[in-house]
């Protein structure tokens, strides 16, 4: 089946903590893309990817990584996790990059 | 900033009844403009991408047209259906850009 899948769904930390948020897609796409989704704020790009090793900004990139090692992998880190980081995660993908977008199931991080 | 509008905000309407709503979007260096679809614990998936001035697009009982020009896109639902209560996003991409900017959505309820 194809899929985009992120690990882990929920996740409770403290501030500081280190953490990374994984997300795989078995579709072959080129471009994937991390979000985070906030009330009333609609999803915020974070980061996107084009192909491996090729990483850009998106609109909210501050106090977070990314890294595109392999294609199919595409992992969100936040070296040092704050409260204001406490949000709903979508890692998505696409075949190219300016068609749709396959979303995975969220992530949902609580930062105390 | 670029800046994408959706409005309503949010809409109640009875089984049966047809319903539209607006994404608003920069009329200049025009891409794409997409619509996704979101339930309630679920994650987006995409209705449509749309590239050309006066495109229509339908899928079911859903409908969309674009207006490049202006800058706006309309979403129609005809005899609207409680499955059909959902999160409609749309999402502008500006031209030679990988980035996708969503607006904050429109909440679609459809009572029984």
């Amino acid at each position: 089946e194809a899929q985009v899948t992120q690990n882990p769904r929920y996740l409770i930390t403290v501030t500081g903590k280190k953490l990374t948020v994984t997300c795989s897609q078995n579709m072959n796409h080129e471009y994937m893309s991390w979000y985070r989704q906030d009330p009333g704020l609609g999803l915020r790009q974070i980061y996107y990817s084009m192909n491996v090793e090729v990483t850009d900004k998106g609109d909210v990139p501050e106090g977070y990584k990314v890294s595109r090692k392999e294609k199919r992998n595409f992992p969100l880190i936040l070296e040092s996790p704050s409260p204001n980081q406490t949000s709903l995660y979508f890692c998505a993908s696409s075949f190219m990059g300016l068609d749709e977008q396959f979303f995975g199931p969220g992530t949902r991080l609580t930062v105390l | 900033i670029l800046n994408v509008e959706q409005s309503p905000q949010s809409l109640h309407v009875q089984e049966g009844d047809s319903t539209n709503f607006t994404c608003s979007f920069p009329s200049s260096n025009f891409y794409a403009l997409h619509w996704y679809r979101w339930e309630t614990a679920k994650s987006p998936e995409a209705l449509f991408v749309m590239t050309l001035n006066g495109d229509e697009k339908k899928k079911g009982r859903i409908s969309a047209t674009l207006n490049t020009k202006e800058g706006y896109s309309y979403l129609y639902i005809k005899g609207s259906q409680p499955e059909d209560s959902a999160t409609y996003l749309c999402a502008f991409r500006m031209d030679s850009s990988y980035k996708l900017i969503f607006g904050s959505g429109t909440r679609l309820l459809v009572r029984p």
